[in-house]
C-alpha cells in the first residue's frame, strides 16, 4: 500500500548528527503520527500531528522534533542522533474523528542505525 | 494511566492449531478497539476492529475477536492457523473521548510451525 510512504527507507549514521526521517501521505488523513518500534516494547508515539498548526509531543518526544509542513506531509528530526534512539520508525495517518474508518494506516517503516 | 496487557510475547503453535492471543485493557469509558498484524519486514496492517454493536467481530485472514467488557478484554482468535500468519499482533485501545491517545499493547510474537 503506497498510501503512507517514507524515506529513507533504511539509514545509518553516526552519533551526533543530525537526522531526518520524512513522510508522505495520499490519504487525504488530517491526522499523522509518528511512533517508535522496539522489541518488546511495542509501539510508543514520539509526536502526534491533527493538522498543519497542530502539533504534540507524544510519550517520548525527548530527542526528537517535528515538522507539519502540509498535511501530507509530516517530518521526524533527530537533532543530535545517540546509539539508544537506533529502532524502526513508523508514520501513521488517521481521518478526523467521525469517520468510521478511524484506525490508523501505517507507513513502511524506516529503520535507523545510530553508532 | 491507561494501558495495554498482552500476555503472551511469544507463541509458538503447529499448523491447524487453535489460536487465542489475550488482550486486555486499563480504561473505564467507552473505548474503540484494534488488533494490527506485522508480517516479517513489514508495516502493521489493521485485522479488525471494534467500535460498538455486536461484541464478536470477523476481521480479515479468518480472524476473530471478542470484546468482553466486563472483564476488559478483546482477545484475538483464529480456529485453524496456517504458516502464514507468522507475525507479530498487537492489541491497541482508543477511548472514545480521547482522539489523540491510542495505546498499543507491546506485542505478541507468533511463530507457526509448517
Amino acid at each position: 500500500d503506497a498510501d503512507v510512504t517514507q524515506t529513507p527507507r533504511n539509514r545509518i549514521t553516526k552519533t551526533g548528527k543530525r537526522i531526518m526521517l520524512e513522510c508522505s501521505q495520499t490519504k487525504g488523513h488530517d491526522r499523522m503520527y509518528w511512533y517508535r518500534q522496539d522489541p518488546g516494547l511495542g509501539l510508543r508515539l514520539i509526536y502526534y500531528s491533527f493538522d498543519v498548526k497542530d502539533i504534540n509531543k507524544g510519550e517520548i518526544s525527548d530527542g526528537y522534533s517535528v515538522s507539519r509542513q502540509a498535511q501530507a506531509k509530516f517530518s521526524l528530526s533527530l537533532e543530535s542522533a545517540i546509539p539508544n534512539q537506533t529502532a524502526l520508525y513508523f508514520c501513521a495517518t488517521r481521518p478526523k474523528q467521525g469517520n468510521p474508518y478511524n484506525e490508523q494506516f501505517f507507513g513502511p517503516g524506516t529503520r535507523l542505525t545510530v553508532l | 494511566a491507561q494501558s495495554v496487557s498482552q500476555h503472551n510475547h511469544h507463541v509458538i503453535l503447529s499448523e491447524a492449531a487453535s489460536l487465542e492471543l489475550g488482550c486486555n485493557y486499563s480504561y473505564g469509558g467507552t473505548v474503540n478497539l484494534f488488533w494490527y498484524v506485522q508480517y516479517p519486514g513489514q508495516h502493521l496492517q489493521l485485522l479488525l476492529k471494534y467500535f460498538s454493536g455486536d461484541p464478536l467481530v470477523k476481521g480479515i485472514k479468518g480472524f476473530e475477536a471478542e470484546f468482553i467488557k466486563s472483564k476488559f478484554s478483546f482477545n484475538l482468535r483464529k480456529p485453524s492457523v496456517q504458516w502464514s500468519d507468522t507475525a507479530e499482533y498487537f492489541c491497541a485501545v482508543n477511548p472514545v473521548n480521547r482522539d489523540d491517545k491510542i495505546i498499543f499493547g507491546k506485542g505478541t510474537r507468533l511463530h507457526i510451525l509448517p
